[in-house]
């Protein structure tokens, strides 16, 4: 079953605010997880990754924090702009050295930044 | 352009008809995926293939049937839909599948069965 699911399903901001899209799972098995953002008629987009030795990871205006003690992850988005409004995705990836990149999605949080 | 495209864009076909879905990855990877994603649902994986080797079937109707003629290709061959198979049906790759890592995704199909 689904083991990724996110808090909220939409998220609108103001433009120039920083973001915070959360997202929770329960498999404490795994290791690897992916944000992904999907813009409207496009196929999702990868926008930061994490690996479960990690806390903390960052990218140009994105942060990924990994809290394993309560299987939580979420992607902060800096002066968020209006072509960031998307749907984001968190997947992870149950790994232990399986040899089946499996990806386990969320069901999605859409951003909405309005000026 | 993240390397990976799909044809056609869009389809909209009746149950009765055979028709197939075409993706092909242009950055040299050796793993590539179908998955689907339909309205308020996670996207869900339908088939998983290495070095055009199938290694997941995920419990998906033979209605879809998924080709790999080699690594750059992926077909899905789909028949005797049911309305319920409209969705939009997108094409991943990665470089391989040890340890998960990262999937580039095609724009995807969108699928409409009438």
């Amino acid at each position: 079953g689904e083991s990724v699911g996110l808090h909220l399903p939409t998220l609108s901001v103001q433009e120039g605010d920083n973001s915070i899209i959360n997202c929770a799972y329960s498999n404490s098995a795994s290791d690897y997880f992916i944000w992904y953002k999907q813009e409207s008629g496009k196929g999702p987009q990868f926008i930061i990754d994490i690996r479960s030795n990690m806390d903390k990871r960052q990218g140009q205006r994105v942060t990924v924090l990994l809290n394993k003690t309560v299987k939580h992850l979420s992607l902060q988005i800096a002066a968020t702009q209006p072509g960031d409004s998307a749907v984001y995705f968190c997947a992870e990836n149950i790994g232990g050295g399986s040899t089946l990149g499996r990806l386990y999605f969320g069901r999605g949080t859409q951003l909405t930044v309005w000026p | 352009e993240t390397g990976v495209t799909q044809t056609p864009r869009h389809l909209v076909m009746g149950m009765t008809n055979k028709k197939s879905l075409k993706c092909e990855q242009h950055l040299g990877h050796n793993a590539m995926y179908w998955y689907k994603q339909s309205a308020k649902k996670p996207l869900e994986l339908m088939f998983v293939y290495s070095l055009e080797e199938r290694v997941e079937n995920n419990s998906v109707p033979s209605r879809f049937s998924p080709e790999c003629p080699n690594s750059s290709h992926l077909f899905l061959h789909l028949h005797t839909l049911q309305p319920e198979d409209s969705a939009l049906y997108l094409c991943a790759s990665s470089h391989g599948l040890a340890g998960g890592g990262e999937q580039y995704f095609g724009p995807g199909t969108r699928l409409t069965v009438t």
